[in-house]
């Protein structure tokens, strides 16, 4: 079975300094990874992806992740934090529920907040 | 870019009423869409996946009579919670999946909070 795991239920961090907010992952075959960010009563917006390729991948807004298969992590990171970038963000793996119906299992989140 | 439209964004219903909620991909064609819902605090819970023209793939624990869910076009699925109660209040979000683009590409709406009074 497929699980995403988000260790840190909030992570704080000053404006300006270098951010990560951890995933790790188990599941079946080649993982496609997923970031996204969702602001307060709002839908998920799409950061990045990994699907094969680069380990390091580079998404919107300075967003970057690296991808560590030994590890089966899935990191999310950024070098310099804004207050903007405060919101709940989601790690997913992609898994095949059958027929092509490709899914997405979520992690539980996790709240960033930057502090001015 | 890849847009999904969702209606309402937030509704208020009485109790023993129901309330349809639409999930439209504005300038794409979705061969699946997803239901979710999202309790406070919580990550998404899938509750349905659906495919153009074929009945929807419930999750387990979730009422198919409760809510019922129909993707009549490539562009629009509606999810309908029937006969709502107080303990559907959630914010749901939809989510549709581009043709062409294999596995890869996932567009979720802006969400709908609906409070059952």
């Amino acid at each position: 079975a497929q699980s995403v795991a988000q260790p840190e239920d909030q992570v704080n961090v000053a404006e300006g300094n270098p951010l990560t907010v951890k995933c790790t992952y188990s599941v079946s075959g080649n993982p496609y990874l997923f970031w996204y960010v969702q602001y307060p009563n709002r839908g998920l917006q799409f950061l990045l992806k990994y699907i094969t390729g680069d380990n390091l991948v580079k998404g919107s807004y300075g967003f970057e992740a690296e991808f560590n298969k030994s590890q089966t992590s899935f990191h999310l990171k950024k070098p310099s934090a804004l207050v903007s970038d405060s919101a709940l963000y989601f790690c997913a793996v992609r898994y095949d529920s059958g027929a092509g119906s490709y899914q997405l299992t979520f992690g539980k989140g996790t709240k960033l907040s930057v502090i001015p | 870019g890849a847009v999904v439209s969702q209606h309402p964004s937030r509704v208020i219903c009485k109790s023993g009423t129901s309330v349809k909620i639409e999930c439209r991909s504005l300038d794409f064609q979705a061969t699946t869409m997803f239901w979710y819902r999202q309790f406070p605090k919580q990550s998404l819970m899938l509750m349905a996946t659906s495919n153009e023209g074929s009945k929807a793939t419930y999750e387990q624990g979730v009422e198919k009579d409760k809510f019922l869910i129909n993707h009549a076009s490539l562009t629009l699925s509606t999810l309908t919670v029937t006969s709502a109660h107080p303990e559907d209040s959630s914010f749901y979000i939809c989510s549709a999946r581009k043709v062409g683009t294999g596995a890869h590409g996932y567009t979720f709406g802006s969400g709908t909070r609906l409070t059952v009074v």
